[in-house]
């Protein structure tokens, strides 16, 4: 069966640090990678999206990368964080585009 | 007009009840429509497909409209665990990306 791992579940960082978050998926080969994001009482905001290796969909402009160096490998960055970039971020996969996603168990990230 | 949009509620209702969410969405062009739930500070979780015909998946049924471009979740015979966030979701377009609508608050209570 497929898992999706995420990590970690729980993160301080301060304005100005470096981001990086990672997310990995178990038992499926190629599938679609998401990130979104939850900020307090909102609903989910797709930040990117991969179909493959290498390619990445921006959907909103922000000071935040993601990279898909393995065919199971999503990855978050920033090199500066922000205040507005504490919440929750969620990694999810598909099998293909447009069918159900499963997510991750999130990370909470505050930027103090 | 935004993509996907929902009654944020909340809705609190007491055991046993049936309560009902409604999800309209812009794009008539999507193609795939699905319920998920959300427990507070946890991860979406899927809690069903919608189909054209309706479906049901025991106290649950969900309904789409595609002329009115609308989407339903009925709940029957509410328990306390039914208590998190209903999310409304709606896939289509040039890519295919998954819209998440707000989530409406469901508290069903003793």
């Amino acid at each position: 069966s497929q898992t999706i791992h995420q990590w970690p579940a729980t993160l301080v960082q301060p304005v100005g640090s470096p981001l990086s978050l990672e997310c990995t998926v178990e038992g499926t080969s190629n599938p679609n990678l998401y990130w979104y994001r939850q900020a307090a009482g909102r609903g989910l905001q797709l930040l990117f999206y991969s179909v493959g290796i290498g390619q990445i969909s921006s959907e909103v402009p922000q000071n935040l990368s993601a990279s898909r160096p393995q065919d199971r490998q999503f990855i978050l960055s920033s090199k500066k964080l922000l205040l507005s970039d504490s919440g929750f971020y969620l990694c999810a996969w598909s099998a293909r585009q447009g069918a159900e996603a499963f997510f991750g168990q999130g990370t909470r990230l505050t930027v103090v | 007009r935004k993509e996907v949009e929902q009654d944020p509620g909340p809705f609190n209702v007491p055991e046993g009840a049936t309560v009902a969410f409604n999800c309209t969405y812009s794009n008539s062009a999507s193609q795939s429509f699905f319920w998920y739930r959300q427990d507070c500070r946890k991860e979406p979780k899927l809690l069903m497909s919608v189909y054209s015909s309706g479906n049901e998946d025991g106290r649950f049924t969900a309904q789409l409209n595609r002329a009115s471009q609308y989407i339903s979740l009925l709940i029957r015979d509410s328990k306390l665990s039914d208590s998190a966030t209903y999310l409304c979701v709606v896939s289509g377009g040039s890519n295919y990306k998954l819209t998440f609508g707000k989530g409406t608050l469901l508290t069903v209570n003793p």
